[in-house]
């Protein structure tokens, strides 16, 4: 049982470089999150799909882009890798869309470093 | 705008210790709160989840209860283990898609 699955796990890029972080769930879920997480700023939301053909903006959106391929997928494209987008990047998903979103389970992670 | 405080940042105990961890968040209109445990260099791994309509849940040696009306949530560790040690999170779902998560609190549990 997969769960969640990121790739790659860790990064290396260049200021200006591109790329784009996969994220698979094998669990049915509705919806998908991809998260950062930083020394003492924690977890912030950077774009959330309640469900397939939908995304929104979470509290961190800028300098990144979206898209929720299929219900299975979730990608996290960087068209302009910065220094400050130096992270932790998580990917989760939950069972239910909506306001009654249940347990969230995560992916192990992708480290990005932005020279 | 909904915060999520984990006081105290770290906590350093001795095996078999009884434990409290704290959650508190400032707005009560929520539908769920869920604790989190976070190995170094891994992911989340979802300890419990509680429902709004509910006060406690139970896993094992772990027990969460919630107390929305005061914004409080604890997490309670009956007889620590060194394996124990890790970060906990906790996060709080309100009206919207997101959850909003506290910052952890990193525990040692010393042989």
């Amino acid at each position: 049982n997969a769960g969640v699955t990121q790739t790659p796990k860790f990064q290396v890029l260049k200021t200006g470089q591109s790329m784009t972080l996969q994220c698979a769930q094998d669990m049915n879920h509705n919806s998908m999150y991809w998260y950062r997480q930083d020394p003492g700023m924690g977890l912030r939301l950077i774009y959330y799909s309640a469900s397939e053909g939908t995304t929104d903006k979470g509290e961190v959106p800028n300098g990144y882009n979206v898209s929720r391929l299929n219900k299975r997928e979730f990608s996290l494209r960087l068209e302009s890798a910065a220094p400050s987008q130096t992270s932790v990047y998580f990917c989760a998903s939950s069972e239910l869309s909506g306001l009654s979103t249940g347990e969230l389970f995560f992916g192990e992670g992708s480290r990005l470093t932005v020279l | 705008k909904q915060e999520v405080t984990q006081i105290p940042a770290a906590l350093s105990v001795p095996e078999g210790e009884n434990l409290v961890l704290n959650c508190s968040f400032t707005d009560s209109a929520i539908y769920n709160l869920q604790w989190f445990r976070q190995d170094p260099g891994k992911g989340l791994t979802s300890l419990l989840l509680i429902q709004s309509s509910q006060r406690e849940q139970t896993s094992g040696r772990l027990n969460a209860s919630l107390d929305k009306s005061s914004g409080r949530s604890t997490l309670y560790i009956a007889a620590s283990q060194p394996g124990d040690s890790a970060t906990y999170l906790c996060a709080v779902k309100g009206g919207s898609e997101k959850l909003v998560f506290g910052k952890g609190m990193k525990l040692t549990v010393n042989p």
